[in-house]
């Protein structure tokens, strides 16, 4: 099983309504969780840390389920400029004791007019 | 304006040519990382570093070297390229390794071997 997986999609979504999508991880010692958010070819960014209450950041919310090991973004009111692909991003400790990041492949999402 | 820039954005190159991509950051990180990115790969790291003169292998090392002798710098070095090593790589950032801590990535290079 892969550290973190993602449907890639494309989530082809019309413009206003809402889309969702959900990443699962396979460690379960897994510290922190967070989506990031690419433009094509450009570099990721962080779009948000997604928190064990969940969390909200305006049209957006992240969601984490330890229990079945996997984490949500849902985008509301969707807007052309959301088009990107977006990055699940999981960090976890090595077995030296070191932190690392695990990237999912990303879902690619599409806003149609 | 808080930044990591890498150089060159875009280099083609044939096999065996030594070259090398520069890093920097301006926001006194501690913690930085090398990454290739592939399509239907995702986002893989090569190396990383903790801190000055302290470095350390990713997922994908092989064929790769880097440095950490100044904290702001964080060169990847190909000694001798290949075909295979053709991507789009991104340099990153962070204050801490810590868990809550984000990652700033420099704008990537896209590098072609012939």
């Amino acid at each position: 099983r892969k550290e973190v997986e993602q449907d890639p999609g494309p989530f082809n979504v019309p413009e206003g309504a809402t889309v969702a999508f959900n990443c699962t991880y396979s460690n379960s010692a897994s510290q922190s969780f967070f989506w990031y958010r690419q433009d094509c070819r450009k570099e990721p960014k962080l779009l948000m840390s997604v928190y064990s209450s969940g969390n909200e950041d305006g049209r957006f919310t992240a969601q984490l389920n330890r229990a079945s090991q996997y984490i949500s973004l849902l985008i509301r009111d969707s807007k052309l400029s959301d088009s990107a692909t977006y990055l699940c991003v999981v960090n976890q400790r090595t077995f030296y004791g070191n932190n690392r990041l695990a990237f999912g492949k990303g879902n690619q999402v599409v806003v149609i007019p | 304006e808080a930044q990591v820039t890498q150089n060159p954005r875009y280099l083609i190159t044939v096999t065996g040519k030594k070259l090398t991509v520069t890093c920097s950051q301006n926001m006194n990180h501690e913690y930085m990382s090398w990454y290739r990115q592939d399509p239907g790969l995702g986002l893989r790291q090569i190396y990383y570093s903790m801190n000055v003169e302290v470095t350390d292998k990713g997922d994908v090392p092989e064929g790769y070297k880097v440095s950490r002798k100044e904290k702001r710098n964080f060169p990847l070095i190909l000694e001798s390229p290949s075909p295979n090593q053709t991507s789009l790589y991104f340099c990153a950032s962070s204050f801490y390794q810590g868990n809550t801590d984000t990652q700033y990535f420099g704008p990537g290079t896209r590098l072609t071997v012939l």
